[in-house]
């Protein structure tokens, strides 16, 4: 099945500056690729996606892109904010029926003021 | 529509009791995913079911789980007996998804906290 690894597992970051968290994947069927955020009690929610079919994608501040090659894509997330602190999952699927999501660890992401 | 409900959003029991989490998808989802998260394991996937179907349970940590779906509005996850060590937040999720190139998002509900003592 699906292993999804992400790193950091923590990230701590100054106000302004960028943060960068890094997934690799082991299925080359995988075609779907999420990222989720949980902010502290909440529920995850997504951010961004992306599909196999496009190497980067962008939307505002956060950027996402995609190296299937590798086996690796990466969350961008530039001009850092306070509200940006929370737990970002990134996550895979190979989108055959059931659309099943496989996550990674998580990374806490805390931005100083 | 009020999104993927879950009941209860905290439960309390005592060791060896019935649990029993409950799941309302997002009408007009036909897949919907139980996890579970500790913050020692992360998002672990128990079970999801495609059109009311399980298609994949490996993720049930032993028999003591079952998760099953009457229909596609409803769908239930029972711990029997509980034991402490399944203290976490159990999250349902639900998704449309047809064919192999039509991943969309998965929407979670709030999580049910459940505490075993």
């Amino acid at each position: 099945g699906e292993n999804v690894e992400q790193h950091p597992s923590t990230l701590s970051v100054q106000e302004g500056d960028s943060a960068v968290i890094k997934c690799t994947y082991s299925d080359s069927a995988s075609n779907y690729f999420p990222w989720y955020k949980q902010e502290l009690g909440k529920r995850p929610q997504l951010i961004i996606d992306i599909r196999s079919n496009v190497g980067e994608k962008k939307d505002q501040r956060i950027a996402v892109t995609l190296n299937k090659t590798a086996k690796h894509f990466s969350l961008h997330i530039t001009e850092t904010q306070p509200e940006d602190s929370a737990v970002y999952f990134c996550a895979a699927s190979r989108g055959a029926a059931g659309n099943k999501l496989t996550f990674g660890g998580g990374t806490r992401v805390l931005v100083k003021p | 529509d009020a999104g993927v409900i879950q009941s209860p959003r905290h439960e309390v029991t005592e060791m060896g009791q019935e649990v029993t989490l409950r799941c309302k998808p997002i009408s007009g989802h036909n897949s919907l995913f139980w996890y579970r998260q500790t913050m020692m394991r992360g998002l672990e996937l128990l079970i999801y079911f495609n059109n009311n179907v399980p298609i994949d349970d490996s993720g049930m940590p032993e028999d003591r789980f079952s998760a099953k779906m009457p229909n596609a509005s409803f769908s239930t996850l029972k711990i029997q007996p509980s034991e402490p060590r399944d203290s976490a937040v159990y999250f349902c999720a639900s998704t449309f998804g047809q064919g192999a190139h039509s991943n969309t998002e998965a929407f979670f509900g709030q999580g049910t906290r459940l505490t075993v003592v």
